[in-house]
């Protein structure tokens, strides 16, 4: 059974560019979360996607952004980078959207380095 | 609200030593607690989680953890350590039917483990 893949594995963009960045779920999961590791602010909660809604935001600008397809493959845009969103993201899928935290858990991908000169 | 600590940003042991790993957390209402684990350029591996059944959990790679609610602890150990076992370790915690976005992570523990 194939993992949760992110692609690119790594980016060099400029600032001012945009990016996007493609998480592709475990098959049968429905629920991707997207998370920003940095040094200074470890893990911090980007955004979560369930039945190509939305579901929740956490405290990051608008320039961050994402959407999920029918086919549960997720992707997350930064316009106007900045050299402060140089990081790893993450994302991570599970089978549903609620009570799945501690019933069936969430399963990370690899990552996508981002590195902004 | 929850919040999580770990105590110690750097651990190291030597090979065949214990491994502990400290935890603790602050929650309002009942938690769920994970503990993952990151190698280099690498995503998190879930080691172990607390789901309010036993208190103390088992996990994979010879890595346990125990619920200790009266001291809001959750401490990973590991009886011999093993030069694998050299990585960073996050514990987090949640509510319990919760989403995502209510995950809280540490700051991680590195992980050294000496020949």
């Amino acid at each position: 059974k194939a993992g949760v893949t992110q692609t690119p594995r790594y980016l060099i963009k400029t600032r001012g560019q945009q990016v996007t960045l493609s998480c592709s779920p475990i098959s049968g999961h429905r629920s991707v979360s997207w998370y920003q590791q940095t040094p200074g602010q470890g893990l911090q909660f980007l955004f979560e996607y369930f039945s190509e809604t939305q579901r929740n935001k956490g405290n990051f600008p608008g320039r961050f952004s994402g959407r999920q397809f029918s086919n549960s493959r997720s992707e997350m845009n930064v316009s106007t980078l900045e050299l402060g969103d140089s990081a790893l993201y993450l994302c991570a899928s599970s089978v549903t959207f609620r009570g799945s935290t501690g019933n069936y858990g969430y399963t990370f991908g690899s990552g996508t380095r981002l590195t902004v000169v | 609200a929850q919040s999580v600590t770990q105590l110690g940003s750097h651990v190291s042991v030597s090979e065949g030593a214990l491994v502990l790993l400290r935890c603790n957390y602050s929650s309002s209402v009942p938690p769920y607690l994970f503990w993952y684990v990151q190698y280099p350029n690498q995503g998190l591996q879930l080691l172990l989680k607390y789901t309010s059944a036993a208190t103390l959990v088992k996990g994979i790679n010879g890595f346990e953890a125990e619920f200790k609610k009266s001291e809001t602890s959750f401490h990973l150990t590991k009886p011999s350590a093993h030069m694998s076992d050299a990585a960073e370790y996050f514990c987090a915690v949640s509510p319990s039917d919760s989403s995502a976005s209510k995950i809280i992570f540490g700051s991680g523990t590195r992980l050294s483990i000496r020949p």
